[in-house]
């Protein structure tokens, strides 16, 4: 059975770079949309940005979060990554790797503050 | 963006009691790609029913999903006191994916 797990650093000053990786365990990633979704204190769930390979990578972002964000993968290690730059307050979070619908990581709070 | 809109925003009930929640999409959701998670506080949001309609592995029966293109409702037989939690509904069949707001069920 699939598990995911994110890691990364909890505490990112604003306008700096917010970088976490989500490892797959018990699995390969195969061909699954690999996504990143958030989760600010006490809202719902924000769809970030997705990731598959099937041959080609084939990436989709949120637009509303689009020009800031970038996501990656590397099979060989059954990671996938994101990046999301220029961080304010407001995306201080609970952030899960998921693989959508089915599998989500336990999630890790990244809180955006000097 | 499909905007999915959860009524009610919160349900109060008893344990045994019968809820129903309701997801509505501002347009179709394509081949109902249309999941509904339970999510209890400090944790991931877990998946019960998907697409629309089947229980994922794991889900009790008292758990039903029914609807189609743009109204979709999520029905609990008999409340347990696990199933006292909030609820969302979330669209991948069209980018972005998107959730809805969310309905808490809590404790009459």
């Amino acid at each position: 059975q699939l598990q995911l797990q994110e890691s990364g650093p909890r505490l990112v000053k604003p306008s700096e770079t917010l970088s976490l990786t989500c490892t797959v365990s018990g699995g390969s990633i195969g061909v699954n949309y690999c996504s990143w979704v958030r989760q600010p204190p006490g809202k719902e769930p924000e769809w970030i940005a997705h990731i598959s390979y099937s041959g080609n990578t084939k990436t989709d972002y949120n637009p509303s979060l689009k020009s800031r964000v970038t996501i990656s993968l590397d099979t060989s290690k059954n990671q996938f990554s994101l990046r999301l730059d220029s961080v304010t307050a407001a995306d201080t979070a609970v952030y899960y790797c998921a693989l959508i619908p089915s599998v989500w990581g336990q999630g890790t709070m990244v809180t955006v503050s000097s | 963006e499909i905007v999915l809109t959860q009524s009610p925003g919160t349900l109060s009930l008893s344990p045994g009691d019968r809820a129903t929640l309701s997801c509505r999409a501002s347009q179709s959701v394509y081949n109902n790609y249309l999941a509904w998670y339970r999510q209890k506080p400090g944790q991931a949001p877990r998946l019960l029913i998907y697409p629309a309609s089947n229980r994922a592995t794991g889900t009790p029966d008292r758990f039903s999903g029914s609807g189609s293109g743009t109204d979709f409702t999520l029905t609990i037989s008999r409340l347990e006191p696990e199933d006292f939690a909030v609820y969302y509904c979330q669209q991948h069949g069209s980018s972005p994916v998107t959730f809805g707001g969310g309905t808490k069920v809590e404790m009459k």
